[in-house]
C-alpha cells in the first residue's frame, strides 16, 4: 500500500520557534523526498529533495530522513510569519526518480507575530 | 523567467458542460504533470505527457477524463460532462526530466453546479 501520512494539524507557533513537520510512510522501496509549502490558494512550491537517510540543510530549512523508521521530517528554524502555509511531503515510491509522487494531506502552520 | 502558467484560474461550469484547463510548461521543460487536489485531500497524480506523447494516464479517471500536450500550444486537460464531484483544484506541473523534480503551477479552481 503506498500512503503517505502526515498530521493536518493546524499547527500554530510564535515568532522565531523551531518548527518540526513531519511524515511516514508505509512502503520502504523508494529514494526521493519532497517538501512542498502551498500557500492559501496557490500552486505547491518546491522547497527541498533528498535522496538518502540523513539531514539536508538550506537555509532555515533541514530536511531530515529516516529510512529505518521510515520517517521524514522538515525542521524550520527562527520561524516567520511568512512561513505561514501548508507543507507537504511527498514521496516517490518507484526508488528509481519517478514522476509519480504520492502526496502527504499537509500540514498547516501559522507562525504567530 | 516565467514559471508555470496555467488559465484559466477559476472556472465555474454547470453539471453536463465540458472543462477545458490549460497549461504552460516553464521555459525548457517538456514533461507536464496533472494533479488533483479535491477538497481535504492531498494531491493526487492524473497523467504524465512529453510533446504529442501521453507517457503515463493510470491516475485518469477512466472516462470523460483526456489529456494532451501537443507538438504547438500548451497541454491541454478536458473533462467532459462534468459532474459536482469533479470540483476540485487542478495543478500542472512541469519538469526538466521525467522524474520527481517537479515545479507546480498556481492551479485551476473548477467549480460544478
Amino acid at each position: 500500500q503506498k500512503e503517505v501520512e502526515q498530521d493536518p494539524g493546524p499547527l500554530s507557533v510564535p515568532e522565531g520557534a523551531i518548527v518540526s513537520l513531519n511524515c511516514t510512510y508505509s512502503n520502504s522501496a523508494f529514494q526521493y523526498f519532497m517538501w512542498y509549502r502551498q500557500y492559501s490558494r496557490k500552486g505547491p512550491e518546491l522547497l527541498m529533495y533528498t535522496y538518502s537517510s540523513g539531514n539536508k540543510e538550506d537555509g532555515r530549512f533541514t530536511a531530515q530522513v529516516d529510512k529505518s523508521s521510515k520517517y521524514i521530517s522538515l525542521f524550520i528554524r527562527d520561524s516567520q510569519p511568512s512561513d505561514s502555509a501548508t507543507y507537504l511531503c511527498a514521496i516517490d515510491y518507484s526508488g528509481a526518480g519517478s514522476y509519480q509522487l504520492t502526496f502527504g494531506k499537509g500540514t498547516k502552520l501559522s507562525v504567530i507575530p | 523567467n516565467a514559471g508555470v502558467m496555467q488559465n484559466p484560474r477559476h472556472l465555474v461550469r454547470r453539471r453536463g458542460q465540458e472543462a477545458r484547463l490549460r497549461c504552460s510548461p516553464m521555459k525548457g521543460h517538456s514533461h507536464v504533470y496533472w494533479y488533483r487536489q479535491l477538497p481535504e485531500e492531498g494531491l493526487k497524480f492524473m497523467v504524465y505527457l512529453q510533446k504529442e506523447n501521453i507517457i503515463d494516464e493510470s491516475g485518469m479517471p477512466k472516462e470523460r477524463f483526456s489529456a494532451e500536450f501537443p507538438k504547438e500550444g500548451p497541454s491541454i486537460l478536458r473533462i467532459q460532462q462534468v459532474v459536482r464531484g469533479d470540483s476540485a483544484a487542478y495543478f500542472c506541473a512541469s519538469g526538466p526530466r521525467g522524474d520527481y523534480e517537479q515545479y507546480f503551477g498556481p492551479g485551476t479552481r473548477l467549480t460544478v453546479t
